[in-house]
């Protein structure tokens, strides 16, 4: 049962533009939603989060957006860049419940075309 | 440069071998995870451990093994490898004690199983 689920494999953006990445998850006890961007041969690095008593989080760029009756969460990028070609993956957890596991979804790769 | 590690960067191993893959952490985290990355099917949680002295499943453990000594060091064992787990394993760790921050990722191991 896939609890997190990006149902965009990959996504095409032309460079200036908004890259709008999609996540939708199933477990109502996740309280913590992150994104993580990944390069080829390299470990996932942190973007941004956003707890579930919020709404709305932007880091320069970067806003991370949560409808929790939708349990849907979107990262926007704007402008984009070429140097956003990656993959992303969002993550959710339950810590507020005790549970430290960190679920992920299985990524989309983002193409900046310059 | 604190953070986390990861060994071997990559390894081909032949089946039915037993292996173990190392990941040490400098950041005193309470938590530290296993995750295994293949094609389509993103980031998926081998084992999980909130804090030394426990571990538990994710959704992939079949075949693997974990332990959790100290605070910094999570060993993955491959009792007995076989080709399906050919994959790249990712090591990361968190904070964890039930606060909501991000996890940090190693920059992986590529397994081989032939």
């Amino acid at each position: 049962d896939q609890q997190v689920k990006q149902n965009s494999p990959s996504l095409s953006v032309q460079e200036g533009r908004i890259s709008i990445l999609n996540c939708d998850y199933t477990n109502s006890m996740f309280d913590y939603f992150l994104w993580y961007k990944k390069y080829p041969a390299e470990g996932p690095t942190f973007l941004i989060s956003i707890s579930s008593i919020k709404d709305k989080n932007e880091d320069g760029r970067f806003t991370v957006f949560l409808n929790k009756s939708a349990k849907h969460l979107s990262l926007h990028i704007v402008p984009s860049q070429p140097g956003d070609s990656a993959v992303y993956f969002c993550a959710a957890s339950a810590v507020g419940f005790g549970n430290e596991k960190l679920t992920f979804g299985t990524g989309t790769r983002l193409t900046i075309i310059p | 440069i604190a953070g986390i590690t990861q060994a071997p960067t990559s390894q081909i191993l032949a089946a039915g071998r037993r292996m173990t893959l190392r990941c040490t952490q400098d950041m005193r985290h309470n938590a530290m995870y296993w995750y295994r990355q293949d094609l389509g099917l993103g980031l998926r949680l081998i084992h999980y451990s909130n804090t030394a002295g426990t571990t538990g499943k994710g959704e992939v453990p079949d075949g693997y093994s974990v332990s959790r000594a100290n605070t910094d060091d999570f060993p993955l064992t491959l009792a007995s490898a076989v080709p399906s787990q050919t994959s790249v394993y990712f090591c990361a760790s968190r904070k964890g004690t039930g606060l909501n921050t991000e996890a940090f990722f190693g920059q992986g191991t590529r397994l081989t199983v032939v």
